[in-house]
């Protein structure tokens, strides 16, 4: 059964520095893996979806790489803003026919003025 | 990116009572949609798996009889609760998959629906 864990829980930074969340996973056989941003009682938002095929995707300021043979994913935010404060969430789906999306716990951000 | 509409945002309900949700695809065709519950604080856990003309596919543990699902159309999915009790409070979220535009790959979802149970 997959599993997926996202470390830390919680991050507070100031404003200005650059965030790295960390995502992972227990089975590599992955399809693809697409990172969320939560505000709080809204929906999700699509942030980046990295195939299994890549490495890594680039969006503005964001940058995620995908590493499947040790089963991890990190979320990088260059130059981090108070509006980027938020739950980050990254979900893996196993394989084509396999349609479900496992969900890390997610990482709440408090970008600090 | 593509937009799931999802209707209502919020809604109060007595107890015994049933709410619908409606969740739409609006600018793309979705096979299938997914229905997902998040309790505060909480990763979301999914529910079950809707596709188009036929039976949903329920997550064990959750009683099909109690939330129904109806896909009825490319566009539309519907998640009724029937006689909704206080522990049935939660965040519902749907999401659906754009079955031609990112080769069915990319999820997106819904604004998702705070039910309150009374």
């Amino acid at each position: 059964k997959q599993e997926v864990t996202q470390i830390p829980a919680a991050l507070s930074v100031p404003e200005g520095e650059n965030l790295v969340l960390n995502c992972s996973f227990t089975d590599s056989a992955i399809y693809n893996l697409q990172w969320f941003r939560q505000d709080p009682g809204k929906g999700l938002t699509s942030l980046l979806l990295i195939q299994s095929s890549q490495r890594e995707q680039t969006s503005g300021r964001l940058n995620a790489s995908l590493d499947k043979s040790s089963g991890r994913s990190t979320l990088y935010i260059a130059a981090s803003q108070p509006g980027d404060s938020a739950t980050y969430l990254c979900a893996v789906r196993l394989g084509a026919a396999g349609n479900k999306l496992t969900f890390g716990g997610g990482t709440r951000v408090l970008v600090k003025p | 990116g593509a937009v799931v509409s999802q209707h209502p945002s919020r809604v109060i309900c007595k107890s015994g009572t049933s709410v619908k949700i409606e969740c739409r695809s609006l600018d793309f065709q979705a096979t299938t949609m997914f229905w997902y519950r998040q309790f505060p604080k909480q990763s979301l856990m999914l529910m079950a798996t809707s596709n188009e003309g036929s039976k949903a596919t329920y997550e064990q543990g959750v009683e099909k009889d109690k939330f129904l699902i109806n896909h009825a159309s490319l566009t539309l999915s519907t998640l009724t609760v029937t006689s909704a009790h206080p522990e049935d409070s939660s965040f519902y979220i749907c999401s659906a998959r754009d079955r031609v535009g990112t080769g069915g790959t990319e999820a997106f979802f819904g604004q998702g629906t705070r039910l309150t149970v009374v």
